[in-house]
C-alpha cells in the first residue's frame, strides 16, 4: 500500500525557517515524482513544485520558485518542503503528493502538515 | 499559465439529483490530461477521474467525466450524502499543472 505520511503542525513566527518533510513506503521511492501542493485557509490547490529522487531533479511552479526549497534523502525515503524565512502569508496547509506514469496527475496524499506563521 | 474556471462556485443540492460541474480552460489542454478532485471538509483531496473520463480505482460508477479540448465537466448521477464536498478540475500536461478554484456542494 503507498502512504506518504507527512510531519506534523507546526506554529512558526515570522522570519523563522522550517522544513517539513514526508516519508514514502509501498513503492519504489527513487522512480516516482514527489511535490507538494499548498492550500491557503479557505482556499484552493496550488502545486509548488515537485522533485524526482533518482536525480533530485526539481521543478518549481513560477509562483513558488525561490521562495521554497524542495530536497529529497532517499535514504530514508523522505521528501522535505523548507522555507527559509517564513511570512504570515505562507500560513496553509501543505500536502505532499505523488503522480505515477503522469508525474503531475496526483493519485497519492499525504495527510497534509499545517503551518501556522504568526507573531 | 493555464487558467481554469469552474463553475458555479457553489451549489445547493439534495441527495439523489444529479448535477454537472464544468471546468474551462483558457487554452486547450492536450491529450486531455485533465483530472478530477473530491476533497471532504478536513480531508486531503483524493483523486476522482483522469484522463478527462477514467474513474481512478475505487470511484464509484456515479462519477463520470467528459470534454476535450477547453471545456470540462464531471457528473455525478445520484448525489449520496458522503459526494457533499469541494471538487476541483486540474490539468497535469503542462507546467504549471494548474487547479480550478474549486465547485462546493451543499446539501439543501
Amino acid at each position: 500500500e503507498v502512504q506518504l505520511v507527512q510531519s506534523g503542525a507546526e506554529v512558526k513566527k515570522p522570519g523563522e525557517s522550517l522544513k517539513i518533510s514526508c516519508k514514502g513506503s509501498g513503492y519504489s521511492f527513487i522512480t516516482q515524482w514527489i511535490g507538494w501542493v499548498r492550500q491557503m485557509p479557505g482556499k484552493g490547490l496550488e502545486w509548488m513544485g515537485s522533485i524526482y529522487p533518482t536525480d533530485s531533479e526539481t521543478k518549481y511552479s513560477p509562483s513558488f520558485q525561490g521562495q521554497v526549497t524542495i530536497s529529497v534523502d532517499k535514504s530514508i525515503t523522505t521528501a522535505y518542503l523548507q522555507w527559509n524565512s517564513l511570512k504570515a502569508s505562507d500560513t496553509a496547509m501543505y500536502y505532499c503528493v505523488r503522480g505515477g506514469y503522469y508525474p503531475y496527475l496526483f493519485h497519492y496524499w499525504g495527510q497534509g502538515s499545517l503551518v501556522t506563521v504568526s507573531s | 499559465e493555464n487558467v481554469l474556471t469552474q463553475s458555479p462556485g457553489t451549489l445547493s443540492l439534495s441527495p439523489g439529483e444529479r448535477i454537472t460541474l464544468s471546468c474551462r480552460a483558457r487554452q486547450s489542454i492536450s491529450s486531455n490530461l485533465v483530472a478530477w478532485y473530491q476533497q471532504n471538509t478536513g480531508q486531503a483531496p483524493r483523486l476522482l477521474i483522469y484522463g478527462a473520463s477514467i474513474r481512478a480505482t475505487g470511484i464509484p460508477d456515479r462519477f463520470s467525466g467528459s470534454g476535450s479540448g477547453t471545456d470540462f465537466t464531471l457528473t455525478i448521477s445520484r448525489l449520496e450524502p458522503e459526494d457533499f464536498a469541494v471538487y476541483y478540475c486540474q490539468h497535469y500536461g503542462d507546467s504549471p499543472y494548474t487547479f480550478g478554484q474549486g465547485t462546493k456542494l451543499e446539501i439543501k
